[in-house]
């Protein structure tokens, strides 16, 4: 069965550096999103994208928060100037806007000391 | 008053026993109603979806919405030590699988062998 991956699985970072979190979605879906999870808080929707662009984003996707499709299979998060609230598990998620549901991917678990 | 609320829990139970996971929600803009299932440290995973009020069955699995009360409900029945898990509700407001998802905050479950 197809499935969305997404690596790294685990980083570590320092406050102010800059991550890629990078997710390869499932191969014929044309919507991409971002969401997030704090340890013991709900799942966060961050962004949206589609058509190389994006549809949506939270009031949590500041300008410290970029998305890019470099190719055809890969879809990145970059976190310009990480800060210690924005350790989190970062989920991505596809769909291909036809079938009743977003496949999400098994998330990377960002730490920021 | 939050979007969508979910008790915590954890809710322990017996292998074999009927579960009850409910959310309340606030807006009655919500369409589409889903129920996730994530296990530690993985993405979640769709359960189940509906649009409209009513129940819906898939094996042991009931969903039940009722959009005049907004309030949604999962059950489980004849439950198993792999439901294990850590359930979410969440709903999005268009009829669709790419809008943007908002989840509840996730009730634990443990079923005791």
């Amino acid at each position: 069965e197809p499935e969305v991956t997404q690596t790294p699985s685990h980083q570590v970072t320092q406050m102010g550096q800059e991550v890629i979190l990078r997710c390869v979605p499932i191969s014929n879906h044309l919507y991409f999103y971002w969401y997030r999870q704090i340890l013991g808080q709900k799942v966060e929707f961050l962004v949206s994208f589609y058509n190389n662009e994006i549809s949506e984003k939270s009031e949590i996707f500041d300008d410290q928060f970029s998305v890019e499709r470099p190719d055809g299979s890969n879809f990145t998060l970059k976190i310009r100037s990480t800060k210690l609230e924005d350790s989190a598990m970062y989920f991505c998620a596809s769909a291909n806007g036809t079938q009743e549901t977003q496949y999400f991917g098994p998330g990377t678990r960002l730490l920021v000391l | 008053q939050k979007e969508v609320e979910q008790d915590p829990g954890p809710l322990s139970v017996p292998e074999g026993a009927i579960v009850s996971l409910n959310c309340t929600y606030s807006n009655s803009a919500f369409q589409y109603f889903m129920w996730y299932r994530q296990y530690s440290r993985k993405g979640p995973e769709l359960l189940m979806y509906t649009y409209s009020s009513g129940n819906k069955e898939d094996g042991r699995f009931t969903a039940q919405v009722d959009k005049s009360s907004k309030y949604i409900s999962l059950f489980i029945r004849d439950s198993q030590p792999s439901d294990s898990a850590t359930y979410l509700c969440a709903m999005s407001y268009m009829k669709t699988s790419y809008d943007k998802v908002i989840f509840g905050p996730g009730t634990s479950l443990s079923v005791i062998p």
